[in-house]
């Protein structure tokens, strides 16, 4: 199963700050998703991003949305001009050994007053 | 319509019974179904994860998918104060690069 450290763990921030979220995986892994759960809401695909390129996003993530992988290494969400809507648990995942297995890290909860 | 709908629950059984849990799905084309458990404020953690129709069993926790009816279960057997947490069922399409589609999650208590 492999692993995955999200930075910050919890993160607030005024209304029009960017905001960046970070993930870092334990070994070399070549796909990466996010995706958003809203308190009390469901855990929603934002993006997937595999050899540094984005293959897949949802409607959710928007011109304000960005990932990147700046340093080979760490893997990155940016929000560039956070919205009260923002506030969620952002999650990082990586794939398993098998099709459909997705591990998840365990959040980076963003709050926008 | 909703692609994956779950019971939000809450759902409170006594230690020792037996808890289903059940999701279904519109998409027939999903291959794929998770089961991942939550406890509060962490994130997701994969239990069981099943292809097509069938049963899996691994320890106490038995996963069920009938692809006929959309159906996905998830049976825990001597339930634990330690399984108290929220239930998510997932499904994913074969070709959906890991985009899983997640039900709402079922929040459960084991009473000791």
């Amino acid at each position: 199963e492999p692993e995955v450290t999200q930075t910050p763990s919890h993160q607030v921030t005024q209304m029009g700050q960017e905001v960046i979220l970070r993930c870092v995986p334990i070994s070399n892994h070549l796909y990466f998703y996010w995706y958003r759960q809203i308190l009390g809401q469901k855990v929603e695909f934002l993006v997937s991003f595999y050899n540094n390129e984005i293959s897949e996003k949802s409607e959710i993530f928007d011109d304000q949305f960005s990932v990147e992988r700046p340093d080979g290494s760490n893997f990155t969400l940016k929000i560039r001009s956070t919205k009260l809507e923002d506030s969620a648990m952002y999650f990082c995942a990586l794939t398993g050994t098998g099709h459909g297995e997705l591990f998840f890290g365990e959040g980076s909860r963003l709050t926008v007053l | 319509q909703k692609e994956v709908e779950q019971d939000p629950g809450p759902l409170s059984v006594p230690e020792g019974a037996i808890v289903s849990l059940n999701c279904t799905y519109s998409n027939s084309a999903f291959q794929y179904f998770m089961w991942y458990r939550q406890y509060s404020r962490k994130g997701p953690e994969l239990l069981m994860y099943t292809y097509s129709s069938g049963n899996k069993e691994d320890g106490r926790f038995t996963a069920q998918v009938d692809k006929s009816s959309k159906y996905i279960s998830l049976f825990i057997r001597d339930s634990q104060p330690s399984d108290s947490a929220t239930y998510l069922c997932a499904a994913i399409l074969i070709q959906g690069a890991q985009k899983l589609v997640f039900g709402q999650g079922t929040r459960l208590t084991i009473n000791p």
